[in-house]
């Protein structure tokens, strides 16, 4: 079955610089990459995501790129700010809305003052 | 629009009792997924819901692990004889086919603690 891997497991930045999350994957099948984000003591919620016809969303500040060649795909969260602290997840699909979802491990963002 | 409900939002229970966890699903979604989360796994997928029917059922632990979905406002994840590795947060999402995204709604999950 799907694997998603998430290279990092923690990152730290300064506030106001840009943060870049980096995911893998390795079904080949998969079509389809949301991102969830998770503050601490909450529950998961949508952030963004890409499917396999493009290689680059915006939405506002953040930037999801997908290289399928190389099955790996990130999320770039530009002009960091306070709140967006917290875990990010990444995820992969072979159809949106139809199909399980598998999630990486996640990424705890700490944006540093 | 209350979001996706799940109860009860904390359960204790000891070894080898049975736990059920209730979710209801945001008003005319059509797809109900569960997951578990923990420390060390991460979110598991377990179970997935079309139109009430099971369509994936791939993450479930065969033996104690069973779901339902008997109408479209609800759908339960009941754990026979209960061990302390099914300790995790149940998490139930729902999300609205035929839209044009994918986007999963969570709900706040059910803490399973078993002694």
């Amino acid at each position: 079955g799907e694997k998603v891997e998430q290279h990092e497991s923690t990152l730290s930045v300064r506030e106001g610089d840009s943060a870049v999350i980096n995911c893998t994957y390795t079904d080949t099948a998969s079509s389809y990459f949301p991102w969830y984000k998770q503050e601490a003591g909450k529950s998961l919620h949508f952030v963004i995501d890409i499917r396999s016809n493009v290689d680059r969303k915006q939405s506002q500040r953040l930037i999801v790129l997908l290289d399928k060649k190389a099955k790996r795909f990130s999320l770039h969260i530009t002009a960091t700010q306070p709140e967006d602290s917290a875990i990010y997840f990444c995820a992969a699909s072979r159809h949106y809305g139809n199909e399980k979802i598998t999630f990486g491990a996640g990424t705890k963002l700490t944006i540093k003052p | 629009n209350a979001g996706v409900i799940q109860t009860p939002r904390h359960k204790v229970t000891g070894k080898g009792q049975e736990a059920t966890l209730w979710c209801e699903p945001i008003s005319g979604h059509s797809a109900v997924f569960w997951y578990r989360q923990t420390i060390v796994q991460g979110l598991e997928f377990l179970t997935y819901f079309r139109n009430q029917a099971p369509i994936d059922d791939s993450g479930m632990p065969k033996e104690r692990f069973s779901a339902q979905m008997p109408n479209q406002s609800h759908s339960t994840l009941k754990i026979q004889s209960t061990q302390p590795q099914d300790s995790a947060v149940y998490l139930c999402a729902s999300s609205l086919l035929g839209a044009n995204t994918g986007q999963l709604y969570f709900g706040e999950g059910s803490k399973l603690t078993v002694l």
